[in-house]
């Protein structure tokens, strides 16, 4: 089946540093991946929709100064979160999917801590 | 507004009762339909999806959902829990044109109990 890797699984900051996540399609292409935040027993919110070679679509609200997402291969990419601080600790997940009609397929998360 | 409801926060069952667990949702339109599991710590793995075509969909783990459009349900079932089933489930919908994201309801815990 399609598989979704994320890297760091856990990763804790100093306050100020900068942290960067890596999100994998293993075995597809994805056209579109999507990047997502959890706070402690909530729901998923989506922070930004990514697509290959393009510029991401952040949700209102959503810093894009502050995450930063790169998309440069079908199979890889990347959350920046810059200058992190303590209100951006969270559970970050991201998604991949093969074009619009196809399900998504998330990764395992990577559990944000930044003192 | 596009929304998905999840109406239980927290439900708990004994191991060898049935489930189930209630989605509603709102949408101009009948939507792409989802549920998801999300063991501690974990990403979600998706259990089934409703796109079109017979209303009840089965799904993986012995998981079923019937869709309902009189009622915008998306209810999701199981005639006998097991221990490993303890879990957070997740709603989800989006649209079938357009616009392709998810939209997630707030979650229902799952405890079994012994």
């Amino acid at each position: 089946g399609a598989v979704v890797s994320q890297h760091p699984s856990r990763v804790i900051c100093k306050s100020g540093t900068s942290v960067k996540i890596e999100c994998r399609s293993l075995d597809f292409q994805a056209t579109t991946m999507f990047w997502y935040r959890q706070f402690p027993k909530k729901s998923l919110m989506l922070m930004a929709t990514s697509n290959e070679g393009s510029k991401a679509t952040y949700e209102q609200g959503v810093e894009k100064d502050k995450f930063l997402i790169n998309h440069a291969s079908l199979t890889l990419s990347t959350l920046t979160v810059t200058s992190a601080h303590p209100e951006d600790s969270s559970f970050y997940i991201c998604s991949a999917r093969v074009g619009w009609e196809n399900e998504q397929f998330f990764g395992p998360g990577t559990r944000l801590t930044v003192l | 507004a596009q929304s998905v409801t999840q109406p239980d926060i927290h439900i708990t069952v004994s191991e060898g009762a049935s489930l189930e667990l209630r989605c509603n949702y709102s949408y101009g339109a009948t939507p792409y339909l989802f549920w998801y599991v999300q063991s501690p710590g974990q990403g979600l793995q998706l259990l089934l999806k409703y796109f079109s075509g017979d209303t009840l969909v089965q799904g993986i783990k012995g998981f079923e959902a019937e869709f309902k459009r009189s009622q915008s349900s998306f209810n999701l079932r199981k005639p006998s829990v097991h221990w490993s089933d303890a879990a957070e489930y997740f709603c989800a919908a989006r649209t079938n044109f357009g616009n392709e994201k998810l939209t997630f309801g707030t979650g229902t815990r799952l405890t079994i109990i012994p």
